[in-house]
């Protein structure tokens, strides 16, 4: 079945580390994106990617990074530069990432940190 | 500057009577929008779009929402509530925007 892949779906991490966040998808589409979510904030994109190799700081990046190596994944690093890295985190791929293309999601990573 | 405003954070039901959940958008170019449900702890699924072929738009699970240029909003409404439609809804705007979220709780 074609879809998004996120892992772990829970994560816990300690001050001071770097983690990663592992996003799959084999839709062959060509943009992908990361959002964190908070309860009453709604979803908030930290970054996106609309061809291997490229990607683009979205409204929160500060304490973020991605790469774009393969098209069908796009990990996300949550460093240590992240004061409040606590979140829901939700990977996203749509076609080819015009404004009129609905998105897929992947089912979340929770990130706690201790 | 493009933004998202869902009116109501929680919006209460009882099973068989009508949803409406609003949403208002501001955009500074023609806009696409969309409707998206998360259940617990899943990610978001498409309901329905707007892409300006037609202004009401018919999505699943017998959702629908009508897009109104003079008043910049796309209110998502079902005739009858159920109870599986207990989720969080979110509007989104030009595929990267969205809303802060309407909570909707079905009762019995």
């Amino acid at each position: 079945d074609g879809g998004i892949t996120q892992s772990p779906k829970y994560l816990f991490r300690k001050e001071g580390q770097n983690v990663t966040l592992s996003c799959e998808q084999n839709l062959n589409h060509d943009a992908m994106y990361w959002y964190r979510q908070d309860p009453g904030q709604g979803l908030r994109l930290i970054y996106y990617s609309q061809i291997v190799n490229d990607f683009q700081k979205g409204d929160i990046a500060e304490g973020y990074s991605v790469s774009r190596e393969k098209k069908e994944s796009f990990p996300l690093t949550v460093t240590s530069a992240q004061k409040n890295p606590t979140a829901f985190y939700l990977c996203a791929s749509s076609m080819f990432g015009s404004l009129i293309d609905e998105q897929f999601f992947g089912p979340g990573t929770r990130l706690t940190v201790l | 500057a493009q933004s998202v405003t869902q009116l109501g954070s929680h919006v209460s039901v009882s099973e068989g009577a009508l949803v409406l959940l609003r949403c208002n958008y501001s955009s500074s170019v023609p806009p696409y929008l969309f409707w998206y449900v998360q259940y617990p702890n899943q990610g978001l699924q498409l309901l329905l779009k707007y892409t300006s072929a037609a202004t009401l738009v018919k999505g699943i699970n017998g959702f629908e929402a009508e897009f109104k240029k003079s008043e910049t909003s796309f209110h998502l409404t079902k005739p009858s509530a159920h109870m599986s439609d207990a989720a969080e809804y979110f509007c989104a705007l030009n595929d990267m925007r969205f809303g802060a979220g309407t909570r909707l709780t079905v009762k019995p």
